[in-house]
């Protein structure tokens, strides 16, 4: 069973420039959430996909935003980037429904801001 | 607003010790505490926890939930080096709704 794929992987973009993260959950799962790594933050909440609606949303500016497709998998998009942006993004799924619980991680895209 | 933090929030031992890491919530109608491990880059699953006093056991890792306290520990007994990761607990609510909340990771360095 594949697991959780985020692409790209690693990227570099420049202050003022925009981008985008895509994220394939795990066969089966309808819910998606996203969070942004940074070292001693931990792991915060960006937001939840379930059913292409999001379902919960983080603290984070405007700039931060999502979507989800009809197959489950889903996007973010972070506009006029800030070095601050600079971070791991992980995505995790499940199935969305019942017991809230286990979340399956992707490996993550490392963005840089230069 | 609902929290998670974790002590100490980075630690190193040697091999062979034990460990006992520590994470406490404040979460709005709580379910569950989560125990992950990030070795590199996708956190894996180690423990759920939804009752107080029951312990949950996999091998050399243990935990135990105190909802009383709001609080749960992740113990690790004979370290090895193969144990170095950053350690994250979660809490989420009762609802599919709720959000997962986590805390900012213990890291646990384990030298020979």
């Amino acid at each position: 069973k594949a697991g959780v794929t985020q692409t790209p992987r690693y990227l570099i973009k420049t202050r003022g420039q925009q981008v985008t993260l895509s994220c394939s959950p795990i066969s089966g799962h309808r819910s998606v959430s996203w969070y942004q790594q940074t070292p001693g933050q931990g792991l915060q909440f960006l937001f939840e996909y379930f059913s292409e609606t999001q379902r919960n949303k983080g603290n984070f500016p405007g700039r931060f935003s999502g979507r989800q497709f009809s197959n489950s998998r889903s996007e973010m998009n972070v506009s006029t980037l800030e070095l601050g942006d600079s971070a791991l993004y992980l995505c995790a799924s499940n199935w969305g429904t019942g017991t809230t619980g286990e979340l399956f991680f992707g490996e993550g895209s490392r963005l840089t801001v230069l | 607003e609902d929290k998670v933090v974790q002590s100490p929030l980075s630690l190193v031992v040697h091999e062979g010790d034990t460990v006992t890491l520590n994470c406490s919530y404040e979460v709005t109608n709580f379910r569950s505490l989560l125990w992950y491990k990030q070795e590199k880059k996708a956190p894996t699953f180690l423990f759920m926890l939804t009752s107080s006093g029951i312990e949950k056991k996999s091998g050399r890792l243990s935990s135990i939930l105190d909802k009383k306290e709001l609080s749960s520990i992740l113990n690790i007994t004979a370290t090895q080096t193969g144990d170095s990761a950053i350690y994250l607990c979660a809490a989420t609510g009762k609802t599919s709704y709720d959000k997962v909340i986590f805390g900012p990771g213990t890291s646990l360095s384990v030298i020979p």
